[in-house]
């Protein structure tokens, strides 16, 4: 059974940076495209970033290209968003989401992790 | 940029009734779609996959169409636990880049 546990999340200031990490189990985890997803309080669900299956494709919406960095550890199965440059708009509960099918750039996300809150504010 | 518009932003219907929610792209892209269901206070989960595949475990009372220019996903008969947020979402091409609609919400008449 998949399971997809995030944590790191919390209250930070603007301009301040925050590591969210993903634990996933009861898949072949190097074998899936691997990707976050955000949700802002009383709003919709909003990609954030995606990695392929070793780590060396990467990509990013753009509302937090060159903020956010995707990264991946295969060996302890982790899913990991270095988040820098934090803004306001970035509060939201982040999901981590498996991607399905048998490409890394999949057309869906088939399994989703609890989410961990994130909150800036001063 | 690439649009996805659900329709209607809310739906009421009673326990029963069959719910059929839209989803429009502004341009054509990988051509396949996917729909999430989200109840208040939980992730959101895989309902249908390319366009009109069930997902593991979902009812057979959800599914999904492709009409060219709308897509759609309809729920048969509506059980109390279906009302809930419904998103559509689809990837472009390549850059992969994932877009979701803002959401329908199916509520109780």
């Amino acid at each position: 059974q998949v399971q997809l546990v995030e944590s790191g999340g919390g209250v930070v200031q603007p301009g301040r940076s925050l590591r969210l990490s993903c634990a996933a189990s009861g898949f072949t985890f190097n074998s899936y495209g691997m990707h976050w997803v955000r949700q802002a309080p009383g709003k919709g669900l909003e990609w954030v970033a995606v990695i392929s299956y070793g780590g060396s494709d990467k990509f990013y919406a753009d509302s937090v290209k060159g903020r956010f960095t995707i990264s991946r550890d295969n060996s302890k199965n982790t899913l990991s968003l270095q988040m820098n440059s934090l803004r306001t708009e970035d509060t939201a509960v982040y999901y981590c989401t498996k991607g399905g099918g048998s490409s890394w750039t999949t057309d869906y996300f088939d399994s989703w992790g609890q989410g961990t809150l994130v909150t800036v504010s001063s | 940029e690439f649009v996805l518009t659900q329709s209607p932003a809310t739906l009421s219907l009673s326990p029963g009734d069959r719910a059929t929610l839209s989803c429009r792209p502004s341009q054509s892209v990988s051509g396949y779609l996917a729909w999430y269901q989200q109840r208040p206070g939980q992730a959101p989960r895989l309902l249908i996959y390319d366009t009109s595949n069930r997902a593991t475990g979902i009812p057979a009372r959800f599914s999904g169409s492709d009409s060219g220019t709308d897509f759609t996903l309809t729920i048969s008969s509506l059980e109390p636990e279906d009302f809930a947020v419904y998103y559509c979402q689809q990837r472009t091409n390549w850059p992969p880049l994932y877009t979701f609609g803002q959401g329908t919400k199916l509520e109780i008449k």
